[in-house]
């Protein structure tokens, strides 16, 4: 099993620049989940998806970021326009049963820095 | 906010001896779970603890869950260099399906 894979590892853009952020979750898991990791917030949850449809996106910053699930395969998180206080690590995971019973597999990250 | 804190925030010990992280929750759990994450990578599950349970053990690791405290506790025995990293504590929101993390600890092990 290849785990979570995202894309880009790394991205540095400038301000104003449209971002997009992919991840491929693990085969056969039904719920998806989009993470932001700063030093000065932690780990906060941005929004997630169950069966492809968002159950929750309470934790999205604003409206300048949105996410997608068009397949069982495949998420985008996008930052448009982007600012440098997005500058953050974001964590695709996803989970087979949901976090109810189960545990989250993380990607490496998709590390953003905003100049 | 619905996040929990860690306790504490650094902890340096020596090879060889023991690790205790402790963690306080805020919301209503199905489960407790904790992760471990080394510098730049993504995160681990290392175990979960469900809201009935009190106690559970994997290897090297024992965690506790007391509900009536809304607090749980990890602890790493024989500790080894290659246990440095940060663990977070998160919460299995009770009617929701979704994980809250705390701040986390960062661990070092010194050899």
């Amino acid at each position: 099993d290849a785990g979570v894979i995202q894309s880009p590892r790394h991205e540095v853009t400038e301000m104003g620049q449209e971002v997009t952020l992919r991840c491929k979750p693990i085969s056969g898991h039904n719920s998806l989940f989009w993470y932001r990791q700063t030093m000065m917030r932690g780990l906060e949850l941005l929004i997630y998806f169950n069966n492809n449809v968002p159950i929750d996106d309470s934790g999205m910053p604003e409206d300048r970021f949105s996410a997608k699930m068009p397949n069982a395969s495949f998420s985008t998180l996008k930052i448009q326009p982007s600012e440098p206080r997005d500058s953050a690590v974001y964590f695709c995971a996803s989970s087979r049963q949901g976090v109810t019973t189960g545990e989250l597999f993380f990607g490496e990250g998709s590390r953003l820095t905003v100049l | 906010s619905q996040q929990g804190e860690e306790d504490p925030q650094a902890l340096s010990i020596q090879e060889g001896e023991n690790a205790t992280m402790n963690c306080s929750y805020k919301t209503s759990i199905n489960n407790l779970q904790w992760y471990r994450q080394n510098s730049g990578r993504g995160l681990v599950h290392l175990i979960l603890i469900r809201s009935n349970e009190r106690e559970k053990h994997s290897g090297r690791l024992r965690v506790t869950l007391d509900t009536s405290k809304k607090s749980s506790s990890l602890l790493i025995t024989a500790s080894r260099a290659a246990d440095t990293a940060s663990y977070f504590c998160a919460q299995g929101v009770q009617g929701a399906q979704k994980l809250v993390f705390g701040q986390g600890t960062r661990l070092t092990i010194n050899p």
